[in-house]
């Protein structure tokens, strides 16, 4: 069964600073998605990872997947306040025989000025 | 350009009450999906459809009834509310599974 954990769970960091946030998952996943949620709305896709050393980046924020050690993670250059947010990895065994979507449980990032 | 549409976004139950949580997508997306929001605890799937008249059980699915009759709704019926059911629900579509999942607004429940 698939599980997936993110960590650092919560993470506080200063405008300027960099940082990552990792993202493993237990079983083979042909895709990893990331996704960012702002406190009391709708999640927003930021990117869609589909083989082994994707890397997408887009302002401050650079994904990447390495399908062999079955991890992403999401890098963070120079943060800003409007980057504060929780941002959350899904995996999914593509082409598997279930059709299953899973998250982590998330990770707060609170950027401090 | 409604996207995903929930409703209501917040409702009050008491234990014991039944409901429906209603999703519409307008995107002709074929695949669609429930997931509850609890802290600490990331989103869990419910149930997901690939297509009308296809339904199949994701990680959390007791107490919850799923149909998809058409392409464009998705309704998560609750048949006997618990105090365990108050979360936030969200409904998301895609393409086809494995595309981009695109959110409704969620929709609060509150089971008392």
């Amino acid at each position: 069964e698939l599980k997936v954990e993110q960590n650092p769970l919560f993470l506080s960091m200063q405008e300027g600073k960099n940082y990552t946030i990792y993202c493993n998952y237990s079983t083979t996943s042909d895709r990893l998605y990331w996704y960012r949620q702002d406190p009391g709305k709708s999640l927003e896709s930021l990117f869609v990872l589909l083989s082994n050393g994707a890397v997408k980046q887009e302002g401050r924020l650079m994904a990447s997947l390495d399908t062999k050690a079955r991890l992403s993670t999401l890098h963070i250059t120079a943060a800003v306040h409007d980057l504060s947010a929780t941002y959350f990895c899904a995996a999914t065994n593509y082409g598997g025989a279930t059709n299953k979507l899973i998250f982590g449980t998330g990770t707060l990032l609170a950027v401090q000025p | 350009n409604a996207g995903v549409t929930q409703t209501p976004k917040f409702q009050v139950l008491k234990t014991g009450q039944s409901m429906t949580l209603q999703c519409a997508q307008d995107m002709n997306h074929e695949y669609m999906s429930w997931y509850r929001q609890d802290p600490g605890m990331g989103l869990r799937l419910i149930h997901y459809s690939v297509g009308a008249g296809i339904t199949d059980q994701g990680e959390v699915p007791n107490g919850y009834n799923v149909s998809r009759s058409t392409t464009e709704d998705f309704p998560l019926r609750l048949l006997s509310a618990a105090p365990s059911q108050t979360s936030v629900y969200f409904c998301a579509s895609s393409y086809n599974f494995g595309g981009e999942l695109f959110f409704g607004e969620g929709s609060r429940l509150t089971v008392l």
